[in-house]
């Protein structure tokens, strides 16, 4: 079974505006990272966060993470057409070597 | 980009045939992992390597098999191929575990179509 659950599964936004998905898993984590996936590509790494941390930055991309809800969520800000893209949240389950990927939020920016 | 090369890039096979698909890395990672994407399922790990030679199983291993001989290439083999493993292969790799913090790195993709 899957690790991480995003939601909402598809978003459409206007350019300019701000887009939050969220990420739910199931069980203790040692981090959380997000990844991102331009339409037939490979995907990228945006950003990660450890357990012992509650929220963190980096560009317009702003993680925080629950570990007591289990759930983490991806907002970007100021967004722009460029964003239209599919977000994956990917966890490790503690013990565990390897990362496990939800099924994807697709984003698209309108612009 | 970190230099990872999958190959074939496409590939339309038939039931039953045997199928491999290859993995090459420039960048000297120690771990290399096949998923597979497929709608609605998000990516599953197939298979993944710690090391030469070191290879175990994810979630998704059934019907495939794995081989590194060379630390930069990683092979995935489908031995009779069926309809269900139609799907998008990715290649990925990392210098540290994910459970120690480590960023995959993917390469394109590989379409497999299975008639």
């Amino acid at each position: 079974s899957q690790q991480g659950e995003e939601d909402p599964q598809a978003l459409s936004i206007q350019e300019g505006e701000n887009a939050t998905m969220n990420c739910s898993y199931k069980t203790s984590i040692n981090n959380l990272q997000w990844y991102r996936q331009n339409s037939g590509r490979g995907l990228v790494h945006l950003i990660l966060i450890r357990s012992n941390e509650r929220e963190k930055h980096s560009g317009r991309l702003r993680v925080t993470l629950d570990t007591s809800k289990k759930s983490s969520s991806l907002l970007i800000t100021a967004s722009r057409a460029a964003d239209t893209a599919s977000y994956f949240c990917a966890t490790d389950a503690t013990g565990a070597n390897n990362l496990f990927f939800g099924t994807g939020t697709r984003l698209t920016v309108i612009p | 980009d970190a230099g990872i090369t999958q190959s074939p890039r496409h590939k339309v096979t038939e039931t039953g045939t045997p199928v491999t698909l290859r993995c090459h890395q420039t960048e000297n990672h120690r771990y290399m992992y096949w998923y597979r994407q497929d709608p609605g399922h998000g990516l599953r790990l197939i298979h993944y390597s710690y090391g030469v030679k070191d290879t175990d199983k994810g979630e998704v291993s059934d019907g495939y098999s794995v081989s590194r001989s060379k630390t930069e290439d990683f092979l995935l083999t489908l031995e009779s191929a069926t309809s269900s493993q139609t799907s998008v292969y990715f290649c990925a790799i990392s210098d540290a575990t994910g459970g120690s913090g480590g960023e995959l790195f993917f390469g394109e993709g590989s379409r497999l179509t299975v008639l």
